[in-house]
């Protein structure tokens, strides 16, 4: 059965940085092109950018670039997204998903990020 | 770019059908045949429902169907039932890899 499992939820400061995984398990890795989207409580969804784990080449949305790295380690089957100067507005759930070709098929179950002093 | 723009609450008897509409532009859903649409449950991840315009992914009901005219996309769900509650998504590539997400419905089965 395909799943992409994510790390655990966090507390980050304001101003400090968040690396969140997300692990293929019962395929590989390189099956799909995965994606990063966050959700903000009771709002709608964000495309993040988009990391090929075969080349390692990403792609960011315009709002999060310079302050975002997406990274892949293929002997552990699992993506990575790092978001630094973190504000409260960046307080959601961060979501990896993976697309064959345009849709997302495969969605992690969540990582729930919460910006706070 | 914008969020596609998508009606904030829709709702129908059980059997009845409802339509969710999904705005974009000529450069997003008007550019490409890539519009995804998602269902998500509280407190779930999101699920893909239909990908590229009109293709239901299997195992999703047939009583889902998507379609595109010009810059707006559609989800009808016909013969709705009390398992369709959720929030739905629709979602447009836009060129140079980029995802454009709506703003996300509410579907209530009354």
């Amino acid at each position: 059965q395909e799943q992409l499992v994510q790390s655990g939820a966090g507390v980050m400061q304001p101003g400090a940085s968040v690396k969140v995984s997300c692990k293929a398990s019962g395929f590989t890795l390189t099956k799909y092109y995965m994606h990063w989207v966050r959700q903000a409580p009771g709002q709608g969804l964000e495309w993040m950018g988009i990391i090929n784990p075969s080349s390692g080449g990403a792609s960011y949305a315009q709002k999060f670039q310079g302050r975002i790295t997406m990274t892949r380690d293929t002997s552990a089957n699992t993506v990575y997204m790092e978001l630094r100067s973190l504000s409260s507005e960046d307080t959601a759930s961060y979501y990896c998903a993976g697309s064959y070709v345009y849709a997302f098929d495969i969605w992690g179950q969540g990582t729930p990020v919460t910006v706070s002093s | 770019q914008s969020a596609l723009t998508q009606p904030r609450s829709v709702s129908g008897s059980p059997g009845q059908s409802v339509t969710i509409s999904c705005s974009g532009t000529s450069s997003d859903i008007g550019a490409y045949d890539h519009v995804s649409w998602y269902q998500q449950h509280p407190g779930k991840a999101p699920e893909l429902m239909i990908s590229d315009v009109n293709r239901r992914r299997p195992g999703v009901p047939n009583r889902f169907s998507g379609s595109k005219s010009g810059n707006t996309a559609s989800l009808t769900i016909s013969g709705l039932q009390a398992e369709d509650e959720g929030d739905y998504y629709c979602c447009s590539y836009a060129g140079s890899y980029i995802r454009i997400f709506g703003t996300g419905t509410k579907v209530t089965v009354l």
